[in-house]
C-alpha cells in the first residue's frame, strides 16, 4: 500500500543551521505531497504542498520539491530559526484526486537551540 | 475566526465508560475527519465525511463511531473505552479532497486506565 518513509529524529539545530529533512514515499499513481507542522501543544497546520512532479513548494523560508525519480519530497531551510522548533509530517494524498484520506509519516521533532 | 474547534481538550476515562469528543467547525467545509497520532505511528485516519449525512471508515475503525447531521459537527463516539485508545485525537476538515489544505483542531488528549 501507500506509505510515507521520514527521517527518524529527534533533531537539534543550532540557530542558523541548515535544515534537512528527508522524506520519501511508496504510492499507486500520481499523489499530491505535504508537509505538514504541529507546534507544542497545538494542531498540525500546512507548511507546503506540491501536487506534481518537479513543483516546489516553499513557505516560510521552508522549501521541497516533489522528485518522481527518486519519490522523495525532501524538507529544507537555509536558515533555522528557534521558532521553527516543532514536529514535521510528511504526507501524500493516495488513490489521486478523489482521496479524502492523507497518509502521513511518524513525524521528526525538530529542536533549534539558541 | 473559530475555525475547528475540538472539545474537550483532555479526558481520563476508565475502560468501558463511553463518551463523545466533540468537534465543530465554522468555515462551511463539506469534508470532516478524526485522526487518532500516537507517539512513533504518525497520524492515522480513523472516520471521516464528505458531507451531512455521508461518513465512511478509514484505516483504525474499529472501537469508534461517528455521525454527521449538519455540515458544522462531526462528534466521535467511543462506545467502550480500552487502554489501546489511550492516544491524541485531531479533527480536520476542508473544502473539498485531501489534496486541498486541512484544518486542524488542537486536539483531545485521551487517557483510558
Amino acid at each position: 500500500g501507500d506509505s510515507v518513509t521520514q527521517m527518524e529524529g529527534p533533531v537539534t539545530l543550532s540557530e542558523e543551521a541548515f535544515l534537512t529533512i528527508n522524506c520519501t514515499y511508496t504510492a499507486t499513481g500520481y499523489p499530491s505531497l505535504f508537509w505538514y507542522v504541529q507546534y507544542p501543544g497545538e494542531g498540525l497546520q500546512l507548511l507546503l504542498k506540491a501536487t506534481k512532479a518537479d513543483d516546489k513548494g516553499s513557505n516560510k523560508g521552508f522549501e521541497a520539491t516533489y522528485r518522481k525519480e527518486t519519490t522523495s519530497f525532501h524538507l529544507e531551510k537555509g536558515s533555522v530559526q528557534v521558532s521553527d522548533s516543532a514536529v514535521y509530517f510528511c504526507a501524500l494524498n493516495t488513490l489521486g484526486a478523489g482521496s479524502y484520506q492523507l497518509t502521513f509519516g511518524k513525524g521528526t521533532k525538530l529542536s533549534v537551540i539558541p | 475566526n473559530a475555525g475547528v474547534t475540538q472539545t474537550p481538550k483532555f479526558q481520563v476515562l476508565k475502560t468501558g465508560q463511553s463518551m463523545t469528543l466533540q468537534c465543530a467547525q465554522d468555515m462551511n467545509h463539506e469534508y470532516m475527519s478524526w485522526y487518532r497520532q500516537d507517539p512513533g505511528m504518525g497520524l492515522r485516519l480513523i472516520h471521516y465525511s464528505v458531507g451531512a449525512g455521508i461518513t465512511d471508515q478509514g484505516e483504525v475503525p474499529n472501537g469508534y463511531n461517528v455521525s454527521r447531521s449538519t455540515t458544522e459537527d462531526f462528534p466521535l463516539r467511543l462506545l467502550s473505552a480500552a487502554p489501546s485508545q489511550t492516544s491524541v485525537y485531531f479533527c480536520a476538515s476542508s473544502y473539498g479532497p485531501a489534496k486541498e489544505k486541512l484544518f486542524f483542531g488542537s486536539g483531545t488528549q485521551l487517557s483510558v486506565l
